[in-house]
């Protein structure tokens, strides 16, 4: 069966300091990855997603970037804080092609940037 | 991607039936209706999803309209547990992008 894992479950960081955030999969092969942003008591947010190894779109624009270094790994980066960055953070997969497959979560990071 | 409109909350009383509506005029041939739902402090979970036909699984059914317009999910027997914000949405294309969705409570 696959498995999604991600870590820390939780960090408080400084503003101005850096972040990595680390999704891996276990399972499956070639899977569809993304990373959601959810501030307090706001919606799910689409960050960044992957079809492949090197391959990232971005949604929005940010101080945030990914990077795929291998299959089933997916990590989120960003070299400066900002205040607006708290919020938990979730990693998903899915089989690739995923129109019609579901979409799996892992149990999230809880990042407060003070 | 086709927009999904659902209220923005529903209540239920435990052991009742609970019917969430989901309205999607704009959706195209080829977009799949997913249901997924968030529990307080969690990622979401996957409920259902169809194309045309009305689906079954073993945490609720999907019943969608002939002309594909709108969908409902059904939980059969609402607990506590089904408690959650349940968000309705059509995937033109990977990946998933989520609304608001129905914040459900279940009183006992």
């Amino acid at each position: 069966s696959q498995t999604i894992h991600q870590w820390p479950a939780t960090l408080v960081q400084p503003v101005g300091s850096p972040l990595s955030l680390e999704c891996t999969v276990e399972g499956t092969s070639n899977p569809n990855l993304y990373w959601y942003r959810q501030a307090a008591g706001r919606g799910l947010q689409l960050l960044f997603y992957s079809v492949g190894i090197g391959q990232i779109s971005s949604e929005v624009p940010q101080n945030l970037s990914a990077s795929r270094p291998q299959d089933r790994q997916f990590i989120l980066s960003s070299k400066k804080l900002l205040l607006s960055d708290s919020g938990f953070y979730l990693c998903a997969w899915s089989q690739n092609p995923g129109r019609s497959y579901e979409q799996y979560f892992g149990p999230g990071t809880r990042l407060t940037v003070t | 991607d086709a927009k999904t409109t659902q209220p923005n909350s529903m209540e239920s009383n435990e052991e009742e039936p609970v019917h969430l509506p989901c309205n999607h005029s704009t959706i195209s041939g080829t977009d799949y209706i997913h249901w997924y739902r968030q529990l307080p402090s969690q990622g979401p979970e996957y409920v259902i999803h169809g194309l045309t036909s009305n689906v079954n699984n073993r945490m609720a059914s999907l019943a969608i309209a002939e002309d594909r317009k709108s969908s409902t999910l059904i939980l059969h027997r609402a607990t506590l547990r089904d408690a959650a914000v349940y968000y309705c949405i059509l995937t033109g294309n990977t990946p998933l992008v989520f609304g608001k969705g129905t914040r459900l409570s279940v009183i006992a």
